[in-house]
């Protein structure tokens, strides 16, 4: 059974730049929420999406933003980068309105030079 | 009043003994507090979980201990081994229905062989 799988692994990117990440929730999961670690961090919520609406948002700016597809795989889209945008991309899946099965993918690496 | 405050920022410990993380958290509407796991280059992953009505939970060597009164929870790994070194986060779930995580900002544990 495959877990939540981020892609691509690695990305590096130039300021000014727009970047999309891509997200596949575990079997089952139908939420998925995406999480922003700089480096020493913890992560940091940027937003949920459930039945392909965002549910709620973190403090982030409007230059983040995501999709949900019917398949409840997620994107999330970053543009005009910033430097300070460079960090570990976390994507949970989860069932609904539960803690149950709160998984966490391995994460996009974005360097922002 | 969102944050979750976590010490110490880094732990060595020697094989076999105890390692205690500690968090504390302003916000008595926090409704369910994971502990995770993360090894480098890898996401997190849930270790153990405890809900404000619990006072402790043990699932093999790892142990939470919750004091509601005075709002904080800790981790104890008991018999603490080499391959448990990895930095390690407490968090907590705002009861918005959409369970986003505040997470502390680590602490990374090196146990000595």
């Amino acid at each position: 059974d495959a877990g939540v799988t981020q892609s691509p692994t690695h990305l590096i990117k130039t300021r000014g730049q727009q970047v999309t990440l891509r997200c596949s929730p575990k079997s089952g999961h139908d939420t998925v929420s995406w999480y922003q670690q700089a480096l020493g961090q913890g992560p940091q919520f940027i937003f949920q999406y459930y039945e392909e609406e965002e549910r709620q948002r973190g403090n982030f700016p409007d230059r983040f933003s995501g999709h949900q597809f019917p398949n409840y795989s997620s994107e999330l889209n970053v543009n005009a980068l910033l430097l300070g945008d460079s960090a570990l991309y976390l994507c949970a899946s989860s069932f609904g309105s539960t803690h149950y099965g709160y998984t966490f993918g391995s994460g996009t690496r974005l360097t922002v030079v | 009043q969102q944050q979750v405050k976590q010490s110490p920022q880094s732990l060595i410990v020697q094989k076999g003994g105890i390692s205690i993380i500690n968090c504390a958290y302003e916000n008595t509407a926090f409704d369910y507090f994971p502990w995770y796991q993360q090894f480098p280059g890898k996401g997190p992953a849930l270790l153990i979980a405890i809900r404000p009505d619990v006072s402790e939970k043990k699932e093999g060597r790892f142990t939470i201990s919750f004091n509601k009164s005075a709002k904080q929870f800790s981790l104890h790994i008991m018999d603490s081994q080499p391959g448990d070194s990895a930095t390690y986060f407490c968090a907590a779930s705002v009861p918005s229905g959409t369970y986003k995580y505040i997470f502390g900002t680590g602490t990374r544990l090196k146990v000595l062989a």
